[in-house]
């Protein structure tokens, strides 16, 4: 799987839109963009995933650059519960029940302040 | 986090002593995975199996064993319990729904 670069912290203001960067420069062409957050102490939360499509849900949007070679998360209007790690992950396979490991890095530490 | 199920939640142990932690899902996942997480880290992986039957290291399986008993089932063992093993265990499924977590501190 490919590596991924995400900034260690970013701030936000409760209301406004987060845009969370993440580098994934040696994604291979069969491999998808996944993104998760980890309130604290609780397990890691599926938000959402992409191949080469910008793709939106309840939760948020996924916008994949053309070169696919970066990505952004954009929680639209970002509350105090969305304070939490996010993190970006490449990998082969999309489906839940698919034989493929994930790998995590430290991954964006979102602060929402009031 | 439904579907999912984790045990203990917490277990305090001594060095050299064994404990297995348990996972159960019921979503019918072929994969399933254990992490560890430590203060200020990302999640690294243990041990993984890819169906009922099978079992592969990840990138931390020193000191651990696992077993896939069914396909609802798989548990983490710790042989020989180690400080350097206290640590919060997530156990995963389908690569899309983690367990809330079992924490263990061996003292």
């Amino acid at each position: 799987d490919a590596k991924t670069t995400q900034p260690p912290s970013m701030d936000c203001a409760e209301g406004r839109a987060a845009n969370l960067p993440c580098n994934h420069s040696t994604i291979s062409g069969n491999e998808y963009v996944y993104w998760y957050r980890q309130i604290h102490s609780q397990g890691p939360q599926y938000i959402i995933h992409g191949l080469k499509n910008n793709e939106t849900n309840e939760m948020a949007s996924l916008i994949i650059t053309e070169d696919r070679k970066s990505s952004t998360l954009i929680l639209p209007h970002a509350t105090l519960r969305d304070t939490a790690v996010y993190y970006c992950i490449v990998r082969v396979g999309h489906s839940g029940g698919s034989n493929y490991k994930l790998t995590f890095g430290k991954g964006t530490l979102l602060t929402v302040n009031p | 986090n439904a579907g999912v199920t984790q045990t203990p939640k917490f277990q305090v142990l001594k060095t050299g002593q064994s404990m297995t932690l348990q996972c159960a899902q019921d979503m019918n996942h072929n994969s399933m995975y254990w992490y560890r997480q430590d203060p200020g880290m990302g999640l690294r992986l243990i041990y993984y199996s890819a169906s009922e039957g099978t079992t592969d290291k990840g990138e931390v399986p020193n000191g651990y064993n696992v077993s896939r008993l069914n396909k609802r089932e798989f548990s983490l063992r710790l042989e020989s319990a180690a400080p350097s093993q206290t640590s919060v265990y997530f156990c995963a499924t389908g690569e899309l729904f983690f367990g809330e977590g079992s924490r263990l501190t061996v003292l």
